[in-house]
């Protein structure tokens, strides 16, 4: 199973200012790494897939990279309502699995 | 307008069986590969099965022997059907569309929860 290690658990980032999330996968995941948000009571949306595709109404201030076991998403300058945990999931290998998350918050 | 609506949570003694619901609108679900997603009270996401569109199908091993995803074409709805549930079955079921190929998820439904306990 590939396990896929989230840091920093709650990042807490001045609205503006630029937050940086990891993603590290215990093998390589090609560039099969899809990030999601998800808001208190919400369901999960996709916000950026095969690593670094914005997916349909994601804001240009998200951004993906990496490759292989290393991944960041870049939310550029944070805004009130990015306030959410974020999920990182692996498509590469079976089974499917997902990050343990990461919550930003602001500061 | 895609929708993706769960029906069917609700409480379950151990050992019970409970059949989820997931209608869809906007998409046909026999055209796509679909799935179902849970996350436990507090905890993170969970793939659990999937479904293909010629019917084939795979669960996460902690639900295999125990869960079944079927679909109705008809209904354009998915079913997870759960039987012998644990306590630790309990959670939010979310229904998701699949992108054929890469197997990421998108979109999803709002979640129904499912909650085994005595």
């Amino acid at each position: 199973e590939t396990v896929l290690t989230q840091s920093p658990a709650t990042l807490s980032v001045s609205p503006g200012e630029r937050a940086i999330l990891s993603c590290r996968a215990s093998q390589s995941v090609s560039s099969n790494l899809a990030w999601y948000q998800q808001k208190p009571g919400q369901a999960p949306r996709l916000v950026i897939y095969g690593t670094d595709t914005r997916a349909t109404g994601s804001p240009a201030r998200f951004s993906g990279s990496g490759s292989g076991t290393e991944f960041t998403l870049t939310i550029s300058s944070l805004q009130p309502e990015d306030i959410a945990v974020y999920y990182c999931q692996q498509y590469k290998n079976w089974p499917l699995s997902f990050g343990g998350g990461t919550k930003v918050e602001i500061k | 307008e895609v929708q993706l609506v769960e029906s069917g949570g609700g409480l379950v003694q151990p050992g019970g069986s409970l059949t989820l619901s997931c209608v869809v609108s906007g998409f046909s679900v026999s055209n796509n590969y679909m799935s179902w997603v849970r996350q436990a009270p507090g905890k993170g996401l969970e793939w659990v099965s999937i479904i293909y569109t010629d019917g084939h199908s795979y669960n996460t091993d902690s639900v295999k022997g125990r869960f079944t995803i079927s679909r109705d074409n008809s209904q354009n709805a998915v079913f997870l059907h759960m039987n012998s549930l644990r306590v630790e079955d309990t959670a939010v079921y979310f229904c998701a569309r699949v992108q054929a190929g890469d197997n990421y998820f998108d979109p999803w439904g709002q979640g129904a929860l499912v909650t085994v306990s005595s």
